[in-house]
């Protein structure tokens, strides 16, 4: 079964400032990953599928990465709304989390 | 508009059953995979069971195989999860989630349920 750590688990930024999420596979996966953003009391909502491509609707502020094992969630400027919790999945498993909070 | 609306949760005794339904909308529902997902106060998410568009085929996560049953009515455009023998760790927000792509192995869950809470307690 494979393992996905995600680093680091908390992200303390300000707005405007660039977020470099990491993800990592136990083995390697290809390119099947996908980032998930959760807000407090929401639904998860899909940004990006296949590492890199994003879901319909997301900002190009976010932009996903890698392949193998190591994957990275990138988000250029940092808005106000994006101070969230971010999950990375394959397949049947989740990622545990980066909260992204403001500093 | 796509969209999955979950209902059924509550509080239950250690022990005991619920049924949580998941309405779709807005999409071909007999046409799509679809998953329940799971999340206890305060944690991560867990995939727990996947069912083929036309339910011949169901997966279970180890914690809830056996005690858990995905189930799907086309006609009625609406998921289901069987929940018995629940214990005090499967307290959490349930959430359905359709699959995005044509297959059955979860590859990515869009849209979500805005999810139904469920305590397990005496």
């Amino acid at each position: 079964e494979i393992v996905l750590t995600q680093s680091p688990a908390t992200l303390s930024l300000s707005p405007g400032e660039r977020a470099t999420l990491s993800c990592r596979a136990s083995q390697s996966i290809g390119r099947y990953l996908a980032w998930y953003q959760q807000k407090p009391g929401q639904a998860p909502r899909l940004l990006i599928s296949d590492a890199s491509n994003r879901a319909t609707g997301i900002p190009a502020r976010f932009i996903g990465s890698g392949s193998g094992t190591d994957f990275t969630l990138t988000i250029s400027r940092l808005e106000p709304e994006d101070f969230a919790v971010y999950y990375c999945q394959q397949r049947s498993t989740f990622g545990p989390g980066t909260k992204v909070e403001i500093k | 508009q796509v969209q999955l609306v979950e209902s059924g949760g509550g509080v239950v005794q250690p022990g005991g059953s619920l049924r949580l339904p998941c309405t779709a909308s807005g999409f071909t529902f007999s046409s799509h995979t679809m998953h329940w997902v799971r999340q206890a106060p305060g944690k991560g998410l867990e995939w727990l069971a996947t069912i083929s568009d036309d339910a011949t085929k169901t997966y279970y996560a180890d914690s809830v195989k056996g005690r858990f049953t995905i189930s799907r009515d086309n006609s009625k455009n609406t998921l289901f999860l069987q929940m018995s023998s629940l214990r005090g760790e499967d307290t959490a927000v349930y959430f359905c989630a359709r699959e995005a792509t044509a297959g059955i192995i979860p590859d990515r869950f869009d849209p979500w349920g805005q999810g139904t809470l469920v305590t397990v307690s005496s």
